[in-house]
């Protein structure tokens, strides 16, 4: 079984929608984060937590936001998705400067 | 300037080919660096941590120069499963956080 579990794999919404995307983890990890990777951009952070009760801002925070409910889980929600917002979404998990990803969820918005 | 830049891609090599990535950082109190590896379409990976000695691990050498805030990754003998995308990671100063540079894409062919 996968370490770090992310769904749904792949969506596709329309504009202004509200979108939930999920990460579980079993590795124990208290470091979490998103991501989102566009092509020529990199991974860029958009939220990331160190623990359930700690929760900041990344560089590209606005039009997402996030839940931590519990060790193990950390969601990234649209409030009102937009186009673009298109891109493929990370989550990680980290012990040590290591991070470990999930499978990545693919997300298109129309 | 961004923190962490890489070499532009695509790199198209032979197999058998060595080939050699280099990596920028802006801030020179980072202390952690690190090479990934993504297939296409997959998670990033870890490939190797960089240490400030210079390491080897099999057909790859990493190596740090601090003066000159520079990360290289070195590959032999290229296979065609080396093809993916190298990204080069550092850091961040205070923020407990990665640093992730746009990688650099590597092609090998027959």
């Amino acid at each position: 079984d996968a370490d770090v579990t992310q769904t749904p794999r792949n969506r596709i919404t329309k504009t202004g929608k509200r979108i939930m995307l999920e990460c579980s983890q079993t590795k124990g990890h208290d470091r979490m984060y998103w991501y989102r990777q566009d092509p020529g951009l990199g991974l860029r952070l958009i939220y990331y937590s160190f623990d359930v009760k700690d929760i900041n801002k990344g560089e590209i925070s606005d039009g997402y936001s996030v839940s931590r409910q519990a060790q193990a889980k950390f969601s990234l929600s649209l409030e009102s998705a937009i186009p673009n917002q298109t891109a493929l979404y990370f989550c990680a998990t980290e012990r040590e400067y290591e991070q470990f990803f999930g499978p990545g969820t693919r997300l298109t918005v129309l | 300037r961004k923190e962490v830049e890489q070499d532009p891609g695509p790199f198209n090599v032979p197999e058998g080919a060595t080939v050699a990535f280099n990596c920028t950082y802006s801030n020179s109190a980072s202390q952690s660096f690190f090479w990934y590896r993504q297939d296409c379409r997959k998670e990033p990976k870890l490939l190797m941590s960089v240490y400030s000695s210079g390491n080897e691990d099999g057909r790859f050498t990493a190596q740090l120069n601090r003066a000159s805030q520079y990360i290289s990754l070195l590959i032999r003998d290229s296979k065609l499963s080396d093809s993916a995308t190298y990204l080069c990671v550092v850091n961040k100063v205070g923020g407990g956080k990665l640093i992730f540079g746009q990688g650099t894409e590597l092609s090998v062919k027959p």
